[in-house]
């Protein structure tokens, strides 16, 4: 079965602090991982995915397949980072069924 | 990217009756949509994945009787509460998958 984790529910940072969302995953094939992000008031969108390997509003996210990660990290954070998060992962056989994880809400002060 | 339309985006219904939610695939077709319930600040809880044309699969603990799913075309799934209680308000959101998950705006749904 796959599996998705976020282990923080609520990450608080200030404004120009580094900032790292975690996310493990298991999973028995070859998954593609994405983030999503829903801000205040605006529907779930794709942040990022693994394989376009590209940095999206300054985050970027490393498939670790040894430590079964896909952490989402961003060096200096701003206030309109503030949003809740989502892993997610979808098996890469084509069906592309979606396992989210339970989400991280992060705040950004100023 | 595809577009995803949800619809309505807020709905308040007395206790008892039934309330229908549209999804609906705007420049792409969806074979498969999937429904999900929203808690605040929390994760997506999927619901039931619907099957264009065939029954929908439902999560466990999710009742089949009470939400009620249709994907009668490749562009349109709905999802009917039926004899809504106050503990069925919650945000309610579908979404279609093409090579990533494409998102509703979702539905504010309220019983009093």
């Amino acid at each position: 079965a796959q599996r998705v984790t976020q282990p923080e529910k609520l990450l608080s940072v200030f404004k120009g602090a580094p900032v790292e969302l975690k996310c493990n995953y298991s999973y028995s094939g070859s998954p593609e991982l994405f983030w999503y992000v829903q801000y205040s008031r605006q529907r779930l969108q794709l942040l990022l995915r693994h394989i376009s390997r590209e940095s999206i509003k300054g985050f970027t996210a490393d498939l670790n397949k040894g430590e079964t990660s896909f952490h989402l990290k961003k060096p200096f954070a701003q206030e309109e980072d503030s949003a809740m998060y989502y892993c997610a992962l979808s098996n890469s056989g084509g069906s592309y069924i979606p396992t989210f994880g339970r989400g991280t809400s992060l705040i950004v002060h100023p | 990217g595809a577009v995803v339309s949800q619809h309505p985006s807020r709905v308040i219904c007395k206790s008892g009756t039934s309330v229908k939610i549209e999804c609906r695939s705007l420049d792409f077709q969806a074979t498969t949509m999937f429904w999900y319930r929203q808690f605040p600040k929390q994760s997506l809880m999927l619901m039931a994945t619907s099957n264009e044309g065939s029954k929908a699969t439902y999560e466990q603990g999710v009742e089949k009787d009470k939400f009620l799913i249709n994907h009668a075309s490749l562009t349109l799934s709905t999802l009917t509460v039926t004899s809504a209680h106050p503990e069925d308000s919650s945000f309610y959101i579908c979404s279609g998958v093409v090579t990533e998950a494409f998102f509703g705006q979702g539905t504010r749904l309220t019983v009093v």
